[in-house]
């Protein structure tokens, strides 16, 4: 079974339009997470949020916006997308509290803005 | 500012030993974590170090020194499975994760 998930894996789309990427873990984990990986392979955190506290990087533009409609949920909507949004897409989850808080990832979304 | 250095890209043959390097400098210290990284896959986890010394788990082991800022992770018998990005993670005080860019192992036959 999957344990963190992600759709869709691809996404092409047009400058300027509005999408979403949804997010679904079912590891009963606190915390889940939203990185940005560009071309050189950083993994940026963008979004860090459980049932108490989003935590957001002052670095995003707020054409991004995460939302959790429950705790195995993050979905990911950007709106006005523009080149530069075209990078891979991870979510991550880990649960808060246990000394290791190892992140589990899902497979990503490699989105594309033309 | 937070950092984290690792080499970019490193090359080793099948059945020898690598050694992968990480130094970091970041408000506060909360862990250490390495992932590994197929090219077009998630990140998984490999190892944490939260205290000096070394953590061994099969063939890979990863060693810390928070007095250096420094780990590394140490592969050994490499496979050609090995052939990955290997990224290194520091949690900082306020227990956010710092990301390294990561350094690509190439294994050769």
């Amino acid at each position: 079974d999957t344990a963190v998930s992600q759709t869709p894996k691809y996404l092409v789309t047009q400058m300027g339009n509005d999408k979403s990427i949804k997010c679904e873990q079912n590891l009963g984990h606190d915390t889940m997470y939203w990185y940005k990986q560009d071309s050189k392979k950083f993994l940026k955190i963008m979004f860090s949020y459980n049932n108490k506290e989003l935590i957001i990087n002052e670095t995003v533009p707020n054409r991004f916006s995460p939302k959790s409609p429950d705790k195995a949920h993050l979905n990911l909507h950007i709106n006005s997308l523009e080149l530069g949004d075209s990078a891979v897409y991870f979510c991550a989850s880990s649960q808060e509290g246990r000394a290791t808080d190892t992140q589990y990832f899902g497979p990503g979304t490699r989105l594309t803005v033309l | 500012g937070q950092n984290i250095d690792q080499p970019t890209e490193m090359t080793a043959t099948e059945g020898a030993i690598v050694q992968i390097n990480c130094t970091y400098q970041t408000s506060g210290f909360n862990g250490l974590f390495w992932y590994q990284q197929h090219a077009g896959e998630a990140p998984t986890f490999l190892s944490y170090n939260v205290l000096d010394g070394l953590e061994e788990k099969g063939r890979f082991s990863s060693f810390l020194s928070r007095s250096k800022g420094y780990s590394y992770l140490l592969l050994k018998e490499l496979q050609m499975k090995d052939s990955a990005s290997y990224l290194c993670a520091v949690r900082d005080s306020n227990y956010q994760l710092i990301w390294g860019a990561g350094t690509k192992l190439i294994i050769k036959p």
